[in-house]
């Protein structure tokens, strides 16, 4: 599976969207990019997958570049219990597990 | 919405104890999983199941084991609690398929061996 590379952290603004980066130069094409997220405490929580196109749900925008090395999550208007880490994780789904590196801290302020 | 729920949310045991952690979904998923997390560490894989009576090897199964008889509970056994396994476990469940692979995962079980 590729390897990620995100930032350690991130400040966003209540109110204002957060965007999220992450590289994942070695992807390959049947590799899959995920999103989750943890909040302190509780389990990882999924937010979003794609593959080529830019997608969309209620919770998020992944938006992955045409190279498909880079792809960035947007949290269009972040509130507070937005605060966690977020991970991206490249998989091809076929093996079964995740690998989930350390991930970006996002913290929300008001 | 898929549930994953998981036996407790904190457990404290003592060394030498035989510790069983449970989890159910409820979402008829084929494929479960039992990850630890701790800090520096992320989340390491210790075993999977992708098929009732069926486990898998993860990362990390040295001292555990598991148990799978019905499709929906995955059990998670520290046959000997050592003071090395407190950490935070955690259950997840997905659906057999390939190409995708999103998980669930329950709340966690914040594990204390004394």
């Amino acid at each position: 599976d590729a390897k990620t590379t995100q930032p350690t952290s991130m400040d966003c603004a209540e109110g204002r969207a957060a965007n999220l980066p992450c590289n994942h130069s070695t992807i390959s094409g049947n590799e899959y990019v995920y999103w989750y997220r943890q909040i302190h405490s509780q389990g990882p929580q999924y937010i979003i997958h794609g593959l080529k196109n830019n997608e969309t749900n209620e919770m998020a925008s992944l938006i992955i570049t045409e190279d498909r090395k880079s792809s960035t999550l947007i949290l269009p208007h972040a509130t507070l219990r937005d605060t966690a880490v977020y991970y991206c994780i490249a998989d091809s789904g076929n093996t079964g597990k995740l690998i989930f590196g350390q991930g970006t801290t996002l913290q929300v302020k008001p | 919405d898929v549930k994953v729920t998981q036996s407790s949310r904190y457990l404290v045991k003592r060394t030498g104890e035989k510790v069983f952690l449970e989890c159910v979904q409820d979402m008829d998923h084929e494929n479960m999983f039992w990850y630890r997390q701790d800090p520096g560490l992320g989340l390491r894989l210790i075993y999977f199941s992708y098929d009732v009576k069926m486990k898998e090897k993860g990362d990390i199964p040295e001292g555990y084991s598991v148990s799978r008889e019905k499709k929906e509970r995955f059990s998670l056994i520290l046959e000997s609690a050592s003071t090395n396994q407190t950490s935070m476990y955690l259950c997840a469940s997905s659906l057999f398929g390939q190409g995708e692979e999103t998980q669930y995962f329950g709340p966690g079980t914040r594990l204390l061996v004394l």
